[in-house]
């Protein structure tokens, strides 16, 4: 069963452009909903993080936008850059731990 | 610098033999994971431990083991019994408080190929 659907698996923005990856959860007990961002051979970072008191959290450049009702979370990444170009992967859990993954957006930006 | 530390970054593995994947952390975080990679089906988890001496199964578990004697290490044996092991293996830890903050570091992971 796989609680947390992430769209699209690729995605190709132009350099300046908004990149969007969707998720969405099934678990209503889900508290907390990351995105980790993954480059070749190398484990996943923490990029940004949000819980569902708020609808949405920015950090720089990254936005997550927040939807309790539509069990809903998406990123944003605006003034897509070069150095952007990596697999993203949002999460939830309940607390914190035992992360729950989606399958992974595989983002390109061209110049 | 704290952090991860996984070992090998690549390991080759024989029909029928078991394999270890090393990883330590020296972060003093509580709570270890294992996920494997897998292309197009993201991380799953394969175990986890939150205390030292315990660990419980993920999604995942059949035809591996783990150890949690120490705080700083979690091991993965991969054994003979997992019939698909060729993956990227990720380990992970994160400090087990409530309202935390932070989320998991992960290790650089290890990529595990069967011969």
């Amino acid at each position: 069963q796989q609680q947390v659907k992430q769209s699209p698996q690729s995605l190709i923005v132009q350099k300046g452009g908004i990149s969007i990856i969707n998720c969405a959860y099934e678990n209503t007990a889900f508290d907390y909903f990351p995105w980790y961002q993954q480059f070749p051979g190398k484990g996943p970072a923490l990029l940004i993080a949000i819980r569902p008191d708020v609808s949405e959290k920015k950090e720089g450049r990254f936005t997550i936008s927040f939807n309790k009702s539509a069990k809903q979370f998406s990123l944003h990444i605006m003034d897509s850059q070069p150095g952007d170009s990596a697999t993203y992967f949002c999460a939830a859990s309940f607390g914190n731990e035992k992360l729950t993954f989606g399958t992974g957006t595989r983002l390109t930006i061209i110049p | 610098d704290g952090g991860i530390t996984q070992s090998p970054k690549y390991l080759f593995r024989k029909e029928g033999q078991n394999v270890t994947l090393s990883c330590e952390q020296n972060l003093n975080h509580d709570a270890m994971y294992w996920y494997r990679q897998d292309p197009g089906q993201g991380l799953r988890l394969i175990y986890y431990s939150q205390i030292v001496n315990d660990f419980q199964k993920g999604d995942i578990a059949e035809g591996y083991s783990v150890s949690r004697e120490k705080k700083e290490s979690f091991p993965l044996t991969v054994t003979s019994a997992q019939k698909n092991p060729t993956a990227f293996y990720l380990c992970a830890s994160i400090i087990r408080a409530k309202n935390h903050g932070g989320g998991y570091t992960f290790g650089s992971g290890t990529r595990l190929t069967v011969v």
